[in-house]
């Protein structure tokens, strides 16, 4: 069975500092990786995905993600973080087993202080 | 597109009292799902829907919970009797083939 670690459950940075938030997988066959936010009283809402191709994945609000196989991470970086990127992040992996299911990770919340 | 929709927002009802969430899929996605979100259990997958066919429920807690999907722009939880402990957000999402879960706003639940 897939599963997802994302060992802190909270990250703190500085507004203009670069922030990573951690994920690492366990899924056999090939990873399908995902980041979703969650905003205060608000769904999820799909951040990025890697499928196949380049290891560095973009996406929304400046977010991009790092796919690395040997040490199974897709970490979540932003070059500058803003006061409004803080939010409850989830990472999740997607089941091989056919059907479109993702199991998630427990969330860390970012904090990005002025 | 209006996104994945959900009613109510929130609900505050009594224990004991049947409470129905719905929620309508992205129009052409051909998955849904119901998951549960709270403080203490995180994010939890309830039970999933294939064409309108019911996949995996081994999610739903117990037999007070029950989900249905009439049809490809609807689908129903419902708890019978509800609980305090059933108190949580609950979400919907569905998807095509392209992976990624879309997400309805939640129904918050209050069972007092």
């Amino acid at each position: 069975a897939q599963s997802v670690a994302q060992p802190e459950d909270q990250v703190n940075v500085a507004e203009g500092n670069p922030l990573t938030v951690k994920c690492t997988y366990s899924v056999s066959g090939n990873p399908y990786l995902f980041w979703y936010v969650q905003y205060p009283n608000r769904g999820l809402q799909f951040l990025l995905k890697y499928i196949t191709g380049d290891n560095l994945v973009k996406g929304s609000y400046g977010f991009e993600a790092e796919f690395n196989k040997s040490q199974t991470s897709f970490h979540l970086k932003k070059p500058s973080a803003l006061v409004s990127d803080s939010a409850l992040y989830f990472c999740a992996v997607r089941d091989n087993s056919g059907y479109s299911t993702l199991t998630f990770g427990k969330g860390t919340m970012l904090l990005v202080s002025p | 597109d209006a996104g994945v929709i959900q009613s109510p927002r929130h609900e505050v009802t009594e224990m004991g009292q049947e409470v129905t969430l719905r929620c309508k899929p992205i129009s052409g996605h051909d998955y849904l799902f119901w998951y549960r979100q709270t403080m203490m259990r995180g994010l939890e997958l309830l039970i999933y829907f294939n064409n309108n066919v019911p996949i995996d429920d081994s999610g739903m807690p117990e037999d007070r919970f029950s989900a249905k999907m009439p049809n490809a722009s609807f689908s129903t939880l419902k708890i019978q009797p509800s609980e305090p402990r059933d108190s949580a957000v609950y979400f919907c999402a569905s998807t095509d083939t392209s992976y990624e879960q879309y997400f309805g706003p939640g129904t918050r639940l209050t069972v007092t």
